[in-house]
């Protein structure tokens, strides 16, 4: 199994811009997780879907966060407009029977 | 609010040497999980701990979690440069792992 996988794995953006963040979770896993890691925040939950359907969106910041999943295999996280305080680690989770599995992150910068 | 306290922070201690880290919280969990992080990696999970009082063994790694499910310990015996990393504890309160509150961290290095 490739395990979760995200990209981009970087992504520099001028603020204001939009920016779609993707993760392909592992196949079979029925929960997918959106975290945000930053140092003085550490690893917050932003939103969770269950059988693709959105469980949990209370750690979204803003209105300009919002996230998708169109199916089993597919989600996205986007934030429109970007602003220089959403620089973080963004990653993905998908959890099965045997726990969560992360992905590698993408490390968003936002200038 | 934090839920979930690391201690220590930060760690820095050479090869061979045992150590313990702590995670406490004011809150009941009904699980407890592990992770460890490498830079440019997501955290990987290392182990559950479902039960108050339960001691789990992963080689060198030693997890206890509270008999009161508030708090637990990693210990690791005779640290490697390989232990090096983030150690990230995370709370369930759900009983589902629906949602699992992460730990503030505690950076481990290990040198030679």
């Amino acid at each position: 199994d490739a395990g979760v996988i995200q990209s981009p794995r970087h992504e520099v953006t001028e603020m204001g811009q939009e920016v779609t963040l993707r993760c392909k979770p592992i196949s079979g896993h029925d929960y997918l997780f959106w975290y945000r890691q930053t140092m003085m925040r550490g690893l917050e939950l932003l939103i969770y879907f269950n059988n693709n359907v959105p469980i949990d969106d209370s750690g979204m910041p803003e209105d300009r966060f919002s996230a998708k999943m169109p199916n089993a295999s597919f989600s996205t996280l986007k934030i429109q407009p970007s602003e220089p305080r959403d620089s973080a680690v963004y990653f993905c989770a998908s959890r099965g029977r045997g726990g969560y599995t992360f992905g590698s992150g993408t490390r968003l910068t936002v200038v | 609010t934090q839920l979930l306290e690391q201690s220590p922070q930060f760690l820095s201690i050479q090869e061979g040497e045992n150590l313990t880290v702590y995670c406490n919280s004011s809150s009941v969990f009904s699980s407890l999980q592990w992770y460890r992080q490498e830079p440019g990696e997501g955290p990987v999970l290392l182990v559950t701990v479902v039960t108050g009082g339960e001691v789990k063994k992963l080689k060198r790694l030693t997890f206890q979690f509270g008999d009161a499910r508030k708090d637990s310990s990693l210990h690791i015996t005779a640290a490697q440069p390989g232990d090096t990393g983030l150690y990230l504890c995370a709370g369930d309160k759900t009983g589902t792992a629906s949602k699992l509150t992460f730990g503030t961290g505690t950076r481990l290095q290990v040198t030679l």
